[in-house]
């Protein structure tokens, strides 16, 4: 029950845009999503309720489509510091249990 | 002023040895937790606390016990150290998972 994440990496150039996507096999009620940055702790983002709220985080903002099971985190002009793995989470059922993604690497270059 | 903190933050130990790693959070939340993040970057939970009660225990070896002495810590006992238990150990605190958690920085166990 392990959520999909794509792609598992992505490049980018300062300014240019990308989005991540995390679906699931089963019925979602919350997506997690959290940065880590090499050798550092991971560090939550923002979290999306049922009812397919969009949230934002300074230019980085997700959407929850909870009837298809997936969410997508968009960073908008990307910049240096968004360099790190993005890893969502899901609901795992069991009183507070994440269950995270395999993560997406996302490298951004001067 | 660290919220979750965890020692040591780097351990090197032989197989069959027993070590332990400490996590206390000062953010006065319920619920504690330790991940396991292998080499492939793979962030697994292991365990999870609410006030000192075990919530959950995901498929552990036996060898890894947690004891919470009160709800502000959460240490993590590993028997019998093994090669596949080399990786990196998460502690996190949230006191409502819908504000997310709070993660310590980790400490990287090498098994040698």
């Amino acid at each position: 029950q392990q959520p999909v994440q794509s792609p598992q990496a992505v490049i980018l150039r300062e300014g240019e845009d990308a989005v991540i996507n995390c679906s699931s096999s089963k019925a979602l009620y919350s997506v997690h999503w959290y940065r880590q940055k090499h050798g550092e702790a991971p560090v939550f983002l923002m979290i999306l309720l049922k009812g397919g709220e969009q949230k934002g985080h300074d230019k980085i903002s997700a959407s929850f489509n909870e009837k298809k099971q997936q969410s997508s985190l968009y960073l908008t002009a990307s910049q240096l510091s968004y360099s790190g793995t993005y890893f969502c989470g899901t609901d795992g059922g069991s009183q507070g249990n994440l269950i995270f993604g395999k993560g997406t690497k996302l490298s951004v270059k001067p | 002023d660290t919220a979750v903190s965890q020692t040591p933050k780097y351990l090197v130990t032989q197989m069959g040895n027993d070590k332990s790693i400490k996590c206390e959070q000062n953010l006065g939340h319920d619920t504690m937790y330790w991940y396991k993040q292998d080499s492939k970057k793979f962030l697994k939970i292991m365990f999870s606390y609410n006030n000192k009660e075990l919530i959950i225990n995901e498929t552990v070896p036996n060898r890894f016990s947690p004891k919470s002495p009160d709800k502000a810590h959460l240490n993590l006992h590993i028997n019998s150290l093994e090669l596949g238990d080399s990786a990196v150990y998460f502690c996190a605190s949230s006191q409502d998972f819908h504000r997310g958690y709070t993660f310590g920085s980790g400490t990287r166990l090498t098994v040698v």
